[in-house]
């Protein structure tokens, strides 16, 4: 099994840019989401799904965007960069076992607004 | 809005000593749970803890849940150099979704 696995591991994009983080998991879990992680403040909740079809907004999704139309996949899309978009994105999935989740990470996508 | 406060923030100790990263919140969590995370890569969960009260021992490192669920604490015992990381705490505040501390980056020189 790859696990969780994210694409680009790096990326520039010029404010105004749109791009697509994409995001892929092989362990047949139904719930995967997308953070953002910035110094000093921990990772925050962008958008989650809890299963194909269904998405639901975190603590911070505004600039952002989400779909999923399939068990593995979850891309998240950046619809006019902005430089306070800058951070470290991980993608997770989990299942749920005794009343908690085992979360997943992916090895997260840098990207840079300029 | 639910936080998260992890302290202290920055930890650098020699190897052999002992220390306690702590993570409190003013609001109650259904279960609490410890990831560590190396440079360049996601987090990697350590331990869930679910009851108040509730003690976990992986290894060299013990976990508790506080009574009220709303604090929990780690504590490595004879620190290594291969402890180093980043050490978050995340508090489930519903389901499928977890509020993440702001870390604790230790460092444990040889």
């Amino acid at each position: 099994n790859a696990g969780v696995t994210q694409t680009p591991k790096f990326q520039v994009l010029k404010t105004g840019q749109s791009m697509t983080l994409q995001c892929a998991q092989d362990m047949n879990h139904e719930y995967m989401s997308w953070y953002r992680q910035d110094p000093g403040m921990g990772l925050r909740l962008i958008h989650y799904s809890v299963g194909a079809g269904i998405t639901d907004q975190g603590e911070v999704p505004n600039g952002y965007n989400v779909s999923r139309s399939t068990t593995e996949d979850f891309p998240l899309r950046l619809l006019s960069a902005a430089p306070s978009q800058t951070s470290v994105y991980f993608c997770a999935s989990s299942y749920r076992t005794g009343g908690y989740d085992e979360q997943f990470f992916g090895p997260g996508t840098r990207l840079t607004v300029l | 809005t639910q936080l998260l406060e992890q302290s202290p923030q920055f930890l650098s100790i020699q190897e052999g000593e002992n220390l306690t990263v702590y993570c409190n919140s003013s609001s109650v969590f259904s279960s609490l749970q410890w990831y560590r995370q190396e440079p360049g890569e996601g987090p990697v969960l350590l331990v869930t803890v679910v009851t108040g009260g509730e003690v976990k021992k992986l290894k060299r490192l013990t976990f508790q849940f506080g009574d009220a669920r709303k604090d929990s604490s780690l504590h490595i015992t004879a620190a290594q150099p291969g402890d180093t990381g980043l050490y978050l705490c995340a508090g489930a505040s519903g389901t499928y979704k977890y509020i993440f501390g702001t870390g604790t980056r230790l460092k444990v020189l040889a």
